[in-house]
């Protein structure tokens, strides 16, 4: 199985401010066939559903905000809060759908300073 | 807009089964694969397995092999997951997700149930 592990656990950030999430795989989420890493964020708020921020490492999902945007390839990714709001405080999870099973990250809670 | 609706709580003894629906509306239920995933309390979700409701074709995680079935009921748009011999460590929230992409399997979920908890205890 790919293993995901992102970091950090935790971190807080002041309103406005900018967040940054690592999420490495333990092998290449890269499709050479059409070019695709597949690689998903999701933002979990207490007691709710996982919601998709982004798809294929760097697509936005319909009506997501332009201040959620992710980057990388192969193994490591990032997704960047450029301006974090307070309705963003949630846990965020890296996915992979390379390979069966799918497996997601241990998540990294986003806090207010 | 698309809704997938799941059932209330359960409480189960160990060793029973537990089987969840997963009423999908306001799409074409054949077009999209419908994934399990579970969650277990502070824990990252897990994937459990998929089915294609257009034939019914199934895959599942190895971790549930042989204790997991997904089925489908087109005429009632409804998913299901039957988990048996259930231990104190299935003790999870169980969701069911769509998959993102339309009459093909690309494994990002766009849209997800409520989610059902279900309690293992003696």
């Amino acid at each position: 199985d790919i293993v995901m592990t992102q970091s950090p656990d935790s971190l807080a950030v002041s309103l406005g401010e900018r967040a940054t999430i690592n999420c490495k795989s333990s092998q290449s989420v890269l499709y050479d066939s059409n070019n695709k890493n597949y690689l998903a964020w999701y933002q979990q708020k207490p007691g709710q559903s996982p919601k998709l921020l982004i798809y294929w490492a760097s697509t936005r999902e319909s009506g997501v905000p332009d201040r959620f945007s992710g980057s990388g390839s192969g193994t490591d990714f990032t997704l960047t809060i450029s301006s974090l709001q307070a309705e963003d405080v949630a846990v965020y999870y890296c996915q992979q759908s390379y390979s069966t099973p799918s497996t997601f990250g241990g998540g990294t809670k986003v806090e207010i300073k | 807009q698309v809704q997938l609706v799941q059932s209330g709580a359960e409480v189960k003894k160990p060793g029973a089964s537990v089987k969840v629906p997963c009423k999908a509306s306001a799409y074409t239920f054949n077009t999209y694969h419908i994934h399990w995933v579970r969650q277990a309390p502070g824990q990252g979700p897990e994937w459990m397995g998929v089915i294609n409701p257009r034939g019914g074709g199934t895959s599942y995680a190895q971790k549930f092999q042989g204790r997991v079935t997904i089925s489908r009921d087109t005429s009632t748009s409804t998913v299901y997951m039957d988990l048996s011999g259930l231990g104190f460590e299935d003790t999870a929230v169980y969701y069911c997700a769509r998959d993102g992409g339309r009459d093909l399997w690309l494994g990002f979920f766009d849209y997800w149930g409520q989610g059902t908890l279900v309690t293992v205890s003696s």
